[in-house]
């Protein structure tokens, strides 16, 4: 089971570019990168997944790079209601059942 | 769709008693699983489904059982509650083993006293 890991917070400023870095050094061929993000008291909702390189979507940029031992999730000048916390998961698509979430990054977003 | 939904939203026990959390999915995923949430932590899989019939422990199966007779619901048994399993359990759905995006219910925040 692939571990991973985060910042544990981070600060930044409404308006700027924030990039949180996820390291798994032990992903397996096969995983996939996940993330989620969480606000207080709601359940964690899907962001963006990637295998390698660069997927984009209409919220965020997920950047691996080639030897997929770590990933960094972007989110474009960011909001207020970005403040929640961020986690990463590495997860086998063939026969991953399990996914460990860890503790997450919790971004704080200041006016 | 409803979505993943589960009941009750809040719950406090006292020691020794017993309660089913529920959880439905009006999805058809064959997928489901039950994590638990402490205060400031992540997320800690405790058991999850791949079909009807069909469950696995998780990393922290120990005081719960489950059960799955049908593809929509996945309930959890807390047997002999414990203090130590005072926690927001969060019931979350996926369509298949070839997808990882999982779906998340609301949340129940138990409290055992």
């Amino acid at each position: 089971l692939a571990k991973t890991t985060q910042p544990i917070s981070m600060d930044s400023y409404e308006g700027q570019e924030v990039n949180i870095t996820c390291s798994h050094n032990n992903i397996a061929t096969n995983d996939y990168i996940t993330w989620y993000q969480q606000f207080p008291s709601q359940g964690p909702r899907f962001i963006i997944q990637g295998y390698k390189t660069k997927v984009t979507n209409e919220v965020a940029s997920l950047f691996i790079p080639a030897d997929r031992k770590s990933s960094t999730l972007s989110l474009p000048r960011v909001s207020l209601s970005d403040t929640a916390v961020y986690y990463c998961l590495v997860g086998d698509v063939n026969t991953g059942n399990q996914f460990y979430f860890g503790t997450g990054t919790s971004l704080t977003v200041i006016p | 769709n409803a979505g993943v939904t589960q009941t009750p939203k809040f719950r406090i026990l006292k020691i020794g008693q017993s309660m089913t959390l529920q959880c439905a999915q009006d999805m058809n995923h064959n997928y489901m699983y039950w994590y638990r949430q402490d205060p400031g932590m992540g997320l800690k899989l405790i058991y999850y489904s791949v079909g009807a019939g069909i469950t696995d422990k998780g990393e922290v199966p120990n005081g719960y059982n489950v059960s799955r007779s049908t593809t929509e619901y996945f309930p959890l048994r807390l047997e002999l509650a414990a203090p130590s399993q005072t926690s927001v359990y969060f019931c979350a759905s996926r369509i298949d083993r070839f997808t990882d995006t999982q779906y998340f219910g609301p949340g129940t925040r138990l409290t055992v006293l």
